[in-house]
């Protein structure tokens, strides 16, 4: 089955800088891959997905990258802000496992004002 | 109310009690799920229902017991719960075509004493 790692597990930025968190996946059929962000003491809610038929994606301050040779994803926040700090969770799913989404361990980031 | 909402917010039971979780989801979609959240964990799938049907049980222990009546109600029966079920026990529910956003409820903070 799937198997989604995700690094790093904390991330510090400085307001304004940006920040980078990488996902692999073991599963070469997957075709769907959902960043979700959970602030503190509320539920997940997706920011951006990307489907395998694009390399790249972006929404205002937040893009994503798919590599799907090398099975890797990146989630790219610019200007870090405040109220960025959360855990984002990578996710990947492939039509072989139908709607399940194999979650990554989260990375908690803190942007420091 | 809109969305995916999940009753009761907080829960406290014992080991020997039986209690329901129960979710509904107001966005005409076909799939839900079952996650458990725990400390310093990924989001750990349970259950899967699409059209009712349950799709997936990712070798979830028999204390926990789900039902899905209709294709708006999730619920998850408990019983003789252990400390390390608790957690927090979120709902999800997606349209039911593979690879879609999931909208995740409030979750259940679950205390096993």
């Amino acid at each position: 089955g799937e198997n989604v790692e995700q690094h790093p597990s904390t991330l510090s930025v400085q307001e304004g800088d940006s920040a980078v968190i990488k996902c692999t996946y073991s599963d070469s059929a997957s075709n769907y891959f959902p960043w979700y962000k959970q602030e503190l003491g509320k539920r997940p809610q997706l920011i951006i997905d990307i489907r395998s038929n694009v390399g790249e994606k972006k929404d205002q301050r937040i893009a994503v990258t798919l590599n799907k040779t090398a099975k890797h994803f990146s989630l790219h926040i610019t200007e870090t802000q405040p109220e960025d700090s959360a855990v984002y969770f990578c996710a990947a799913s492939g039509s072989e496992y139908g709607n399940k989404l194999v979650f990554g361990a989260g990375t908690i980031l803190r942007v420091k004002s | 109310e809109t969305g995916v909402t999940q009753t009761p917010r907080h829960l406290v039971m014992g080991m020997t009690n039986k209690k329901s979780l129960k979710c509904e989801q107001h966005l005409g979609h076909n799939a839900m799920y079952w996650y458990k959240q725990s400390a310093k964990k990924p989001l750990e799938l349970m259950f899967v229902y699409n059209f009712k049907e349950q799709t997936e049980n990712n070798s979830v222990p028999s204390r926990f017991s789900p039902e899905c009546p209709n294709s708006s109600h999730l619920f998850l029966h408990l019983h003789t719960l252990q400390p390390e079920d608790s957690a927090l026990y979120l709902c999800a529910s997606s349209q039911v075509d593979g690879e879609s956003e999931q909208y995740f409820g409030p979750g259940t903070r679950l205390t096993v004493t």
